[in-house]
């Protein structure tokens, strides 16, 4: 069974560009989650997707950043216009039921250097 | 807000036992879990404490009291591919919103 996967592994890009991150969770995992951590600082929630739904946007930045899962499956997650503090490595994880105690799997990451 | 403390580093030798540990401040949480990050790779979920105490899997043990704050990892019979980081992680809300510490980077030498 593929695992979550994250497309690209890495991204450089200049300071005022634009950058998408995607995600491709488990198959059938309705729920999606990205995660940013910030080069010595703890991973921290962004959002999380149900299905196409956004449910919980808490930890998104700014509105700069965009996330989107038409149709329920993949997601994207863009960046306009990246600025330097956006430098980062961007998670995705995926989990199959809502429980609390339901496993979440994670990606290898986005590694996002804004120069 | 949450606020989770892990030493930042430990080192410890090949077939020994480890013991990371993990102090948290907060309002209320679903349960404590424990992830394994190797670097350049993802997170992978080691293990899950709802209710006080210890919940053991393979060489993999967790401790948890929610009285006192706290909850370690306990790592026996160490091996080399031990060496990793180890994120501790509150799981708020009715889903899986994780809180995660700093993490601790365990290096494990022969």
């Amino acid at each position: 069974e593929a695992g979550v996967t994250q497309f690209p592994s890495h991204s450089v890009i200049e300071k005022g560009q634009t950058v998408t991150l995607r995600c491709d969770p488990i198959s059938g995992h309705d729920n999606l989650y990205w995660y940013r951590r910030v080069m010595g600082k703890e991973i921290k929630f962004l959002l999380h997707f149900v299905k196409e739904s956004k449910q919980d946007e808490s930890g998104m930045p700014n509105n700069r950043f965009l996330a989107e899962r038409t149709g329920g499956t993949y997601s994207t997650l863009k960046v306009q216009p990246a600025e330097l503090e956006d430098s980062g490595v961007y998670f995705c994880a995926s989990s199959q039921e809502v429980a609390s105690n339901t496993e979440a799997f994670f990606g290898q990451g986005t590694r996002l250097t804004v120069v | 807000g949450q606020n989770i403390d892990q030493p930042t580093e430990m080192t410890a030798t090949e077939g020994a036992i480890v013991q990371i540990n993990c102090t948290y401040q907060t309002s209320g949480f679903n349960g404590l879990f424990w992830y394994q990050q190797h670097a350049g790779e993802a997170p992978t979920f080691l293990s899950y404490n709802v209710l006080d105490g210890l919940e053991e899997k393979g060489r993999f043990s967790s401790f948890l009291s929610r009285s006192k704050g706290y909850s370690y990892l306990l790592l026996k019979e160490l091996q080399m591919k031990d060496s990793a980081s180890y994120l501790c992680a509150l799981g708020l809300g009715g889903f899986q919103k994780l809180v995660f510490g700093t993490g601790t980077r365990l290096l494990v030498s022969p």
